[in-house]
Formats: C-alpha cells, sequence, structure tokens
C-alpha cells in the first residue's frame, strides 16, 4: 500500500515563476492537508481539503497562493509570482474519511528554493 | 486560537537512556495528541497519538501521556537507540479532520 506521494521532491524556480506542488493521497484516503515547514521550525497549516471542496482554508496566506483538489487526480498547491520567502518543505497529509480515524499521513515534501 | 509549546528543543542523552519531551497546549476543546519523528530530508513519520479520552499509551519503548487538567502531554522513549536521533514534533487538534497544531520540535541525539 503506497503512502502519500508527493511531486517534485526538490523544486527550483527564479522570483516571479510560478511554482506547482502535487500531492496523491494514501489508497482510500479522501481528505487531503497541505503545511509549510520553515527550517528549524515546525509545521504551520496551510489548508484542508476533500474532494473538489476547500474545507479550510485559514492557514493560507491571500495573495498569490491557492489549492485545489479535483475528482480525477493529485491535489496542487500553486503558488503564483514566488518570492523568496517561499523557500520552504510544503508537505501534504492525508487521512481517511471515516468518524473515528484522526490520524494524518505525511509525504516526504517538496522543497521549493527560490533563487 | 491553538498554541503549542514543546520542551526541550534539544536533548543530548547516552544510547540505552530515556528522553522525555514535554508539549502542552492552550485550547481546553484540543482532544487529539500525534507525536511524529522527522528524519532528516523526509516526511514526518507519525509514531504515536493519544486521545483525550486516555490518560496513557504505550507501544514498545515509545510513551505518552496526558494530564487534560494541566493541558500537558509527554512522550517517553526508553532504552534510547542511535536510530531514535531525528527531531520530534508534538501536535493538538480539536476536532476530526481538521488541522493539527504543531510545536516547535524537539532534536533528539542519541550518543552511542
Amino acid at each position: 500500500n503506497a503512502g502519500v506521494m508527493q511531486n517534485p521532491r526538490h523544486l527550483v524556480r527564479r522570483r516571479g515563476q510560478e511554482a506547482r506542488l502535487r500531492c496523491s493521497p494514501m489508497k482510500g484516503h479522501s481528505h487531503v492537508y497541505w503545511y509549510r515547514q520553515l527550517p528549524e521550525e515546525g509545521l504551520k497549516f496551510m489548508v484542508y481539503l476533500q474532494k473538489e471542496n476547500i474545507i479550510d482554508e485559514s492557514g493560507m496566506p491571500k495573495e498569490r497562493f491557492s489549492a485545489e483538489f479535483p475528482k480525477e487526480g493529485p491535489s496542487i498547491l500553486r503558488i503564483q509570482q514566488v518570492v523568496r520567502g517561499d523557500s520552504a518543505a510544503y508537505f501534504c497529509a492525508s487521512s481517511p474519511a471515516t468518524r473515528s480515524s484522526y490520524e494524518q499521513y505525511f509525504g516526504p515534501g517538496t522543497r521549493l528554493t527560490v533563487t | 486560537g491553538e498554541n503549542v509549546e514543546q520542551h526541550p528543543s534539544t536533548l543530548s542523552v547516552q544510547e540505552g537512556d530515556s528522553a522525555v519531551i514535554k508539549c502542552t497546549y492552550s485550547d481546553s476543546a484540543s482532544n487529539y495528541f500525534p507525536w511524529y519523528k522527522q528524519e532528516l530530508g523526509k516526511g514526518p513519520q507519525l509514531i504515536i497519538d493519544i486521545r483525550s479520552n486516555v490518560g496513557e499509551k504505550k507501544d514498545q519503548r515509545i510513551a505518552v501521556t496526558l494530564n487534560k487538567t494541566a493541558k500537558h502531554f509527554s512522550l517517553h522513549i526508553t532504552e534510547t537507540q542511535p536510530e531514535d536521533s531525528a527531531v520530534y514534533f508534538c501536535a493538538a487538534s480539536s476536532y476530526r479532520g481538521q488541522n493539527f497544531v504543531f510545536g516547535p520540535g524537539t532534536r533528539l541525539s542519541v550518543l552511542p
């Protein structure tokens, strides 16, 4: 049973370019969460999605950042016009859609470097 | 909103000794408390968790305790091994399926 998959693992973008980060949840999981981790810091929540719905985007910056989880395909975190401060590790987590399950399982992350 | 503090920020122990990491949270509505281990260049790995209706949970060399009155919970690792060296994060969540609030992490070094 494959775990959470993220790609690319490393992404380099110049200031002003767009970054697209992809996340495929574990099989049978329909809830996806995105977190950002700055160097030497903990993880900060960004957005929580279910298929075709954004449930909670309270941690998303108001501009340049967007996320989607379409009916088919992976979840996408999109960062437009990247700036150096966007350099970080971005992690996706997934959980099953059951009342009794609280656990979130993380992918290996995408390390974004903005030059 | 929820705020999670974690101590110590770094911890060095001799192989075979025990390690204890402590976290406090602020939101009394939080009811789920997972612990993650993160190795260099990898994603966080869930190692143990506890729900608010339980005071203690154990899995081999790892245990977690929860004191809801004091709003703190702790991770205990016994008989530490070099492969336990990593950054450990605690987190709190106030309802199922919602975001976790993470502590800042503890870098554990197990010295051979």
